[in-house]
């Protein structure tokens, strides 16, 4: 059974671009969260996808965006990327909305 | 103040010792807990799961919650080197079906592991 799947697994950019990174869940999984980790924060929650519609965001800014798609992959966004963004984005799936999470490898995003 | 903050380690413990992770909540809203543990340069990976209060057990990890305390625990019996990794602990909403908080989880800093031989 596959696991959660992220793409790319490495990412550099340059201040001011934008980036979209993937999530394909584990087959049969709804529910779709993304997570920021850096080294200061820790883990922090960013949005929750289910069906199709974010049901919970975090304390990010509006450059931050995801969606979801019909066969439950995801999308985040980042916008105007600033140096600060510089982290580890982990996307995790669960079946139903319950939280016992399977987390993805990430995506290492780098500003520069 | 931070909603769930852990001992903050690190911690070393020879091995074969009970290394035991602490951990206290703010939001008496949480129902569920979670006990995650990454290695470096990985994903967290779920160890441990409780919702009640009490202890629950699984092989050499048992999970303790204590909802009046706002405080959970993580002991590891028998530690093994491979036990040595960051370990994530987390709380979340109650499981019942509309909570506004669903999908959300709430992580403690971490608390790195060091089992020495």
């Amino acid at each position: 059974k596959a696991g959660v799947t992220q793409t790319p697994r490495y990412l550099i950019k340059t201040r001011g671009q934008q980036v979209t990174l993937s999530c394909s869940p584990i087959s049969g999984h709804r529910s779709v969260s993304w997570y920021q980790q850096t080294p200061g924060q820790g883990l922090q929650f960013l949005f929750e996808y289910f069906s199709e519609t974010q049901r919970n965001k975090g304390n990010f800014p509006g450059r931050f965006s995801g969606r979801q798609f019909s066969n439950s992959r995801s999308e985040m966004n980042v916008s105007t990327l600033e140096l600060g963004d510089s982290a580890l984005y982990l996307c995790a799936s669960s079946l139903d909305r319950a939280t016992l999470y399977t987390f993805g490898s990430g995506t290492r995003l780098t500003v520069v | 103040q931070k909603e769930v903050e852990q001992n903050s380690g690190p911690l070393s413990v020879p091995e074969g010792a009970i290394a035991s992770l602490n951990c206290t909540y703010s939001d008496r809203g949480s129902q569920s807990f979670f006990w995650y543990r990454q290695y470096s340069g990985k994903s967290p990976e779920l160890i441990m799961s409780i919702y009640s209060n009490g202890d629950k057990e699984d092989g050499r990890f048992t999970a303790q919650l204590n909802k009046a305390s706002q405080y959970v625990s993580l002991l590891i019996r028998d530690s093994q080197p491979s036990d040595s990794a960051t370990y994530l602990c987390a709380g979340g909403p109650s499981l019942r079906a509309g909570g506004t908080s669903y999908g959300k989880l709430t992580f403690g800093q971490g608390t790195i592991l060091t089992v020495h031989p």
